[in-house]
């Protein structure tokens, strides 16, 4: 059974920058896998940030990015903002389905 | 304005069934594929099924495979979730998302969900 890995929890200053990544026990993950990030707060849904690998919607600030690296997905947040503060979770697609990461609860303190 | 929103959660007890409904607004429903995403309590996403534009295509997470049913109706820009042998561990928030697939693939709008409890 695939399992797709996330930190559990990371911690970053205001203003600072944090890498996110996304791992799949199949192997490495490329942009075949069509790696997506989405944001989600407390009570709220999911929200979609990142899609293919690195391309933003409309509504994803600047701030966040998306990439390959070391053979896994990378979500990263450079000049972190308090309201960052949320659960990430990427999703990977596979050819029988797709499943999501366990999810990283990004503090920003 | 895109919107998705579900309907039809609710207590149902163990061994029981119950469809979820989502009703798609404010984009051509049947140019989507459409999906289900569930969230239990205190815990992470996870992918349920999704479907194809026209329904010729469905897929399930092995968990609810033989017991749970995608469809779509894209004459009333529906999607259901047709749910049976419910178990305590299909408890959860129940979400409707829309998907793109082609060149890309992105899951870029979820409903607010719908929340389904299955206990005796």
């Amino acid at each position: 059974q695939t399992v797709v890995t996330q930190e559990p929890s990371l911690t970053v200053s205001p203003g600072g920058t944090v890498t996110l990544t996304c791992a799949s026990s199949t192997g490495a993950v490329t942009s075949g896998y069509f790696p997506n990030w989405f944001q989600q707060k407390p009570g709220q849904a999911p929200r979609a940030l990142i899609y293919s690998t690195s391309n933003k919607h409309s509504w994803t600030p600047a701030r966040f990015s998306g990439s390959l690296l070391g053979g896994k997905a990378a979500l990263t947040l450079s000049g972190v903002q308090p309201e960052d503060e949320a659960e990430y979770y990427c999703l990977l697609y596979f050819g029988d389905g797709q499943i999501f990461g366990g999810g990283t609860k990004l503090t920003v303190l | 304005e895109v919107q998705l929103v579900e309907s039809g959660g609710g207590l149902v007890q163990p061994g029981g069934s119950l469809t979820l409904s989502c009703a798609a607004s404010g984009f051509t429903f049947s140019n989507f594929w459409m999906g289900w995403v569930r969230q239990a309590p205190g815990r992470g996403l996870e992918w349920v099924a999704n479907i194809r534009q026209d329904g010729s295509q469905k897929m399930y997470v092995d968990s609810v495979k033989g017991r749970f049913i995608i469809s779509r109706d894209n004459a009333k820009n529906s999607l259901y979730l047709q749910m049976s042998s419910l178990r305590a561990e299909d408890t959860a928030l129940y979400y409707c998302a829309r998907e793109i697939r082609g060149v890309y693939y992105d899951t870029d709008v979820w409903g607010q969900g719908t929340t389904v409890t299955v206990s005796s």
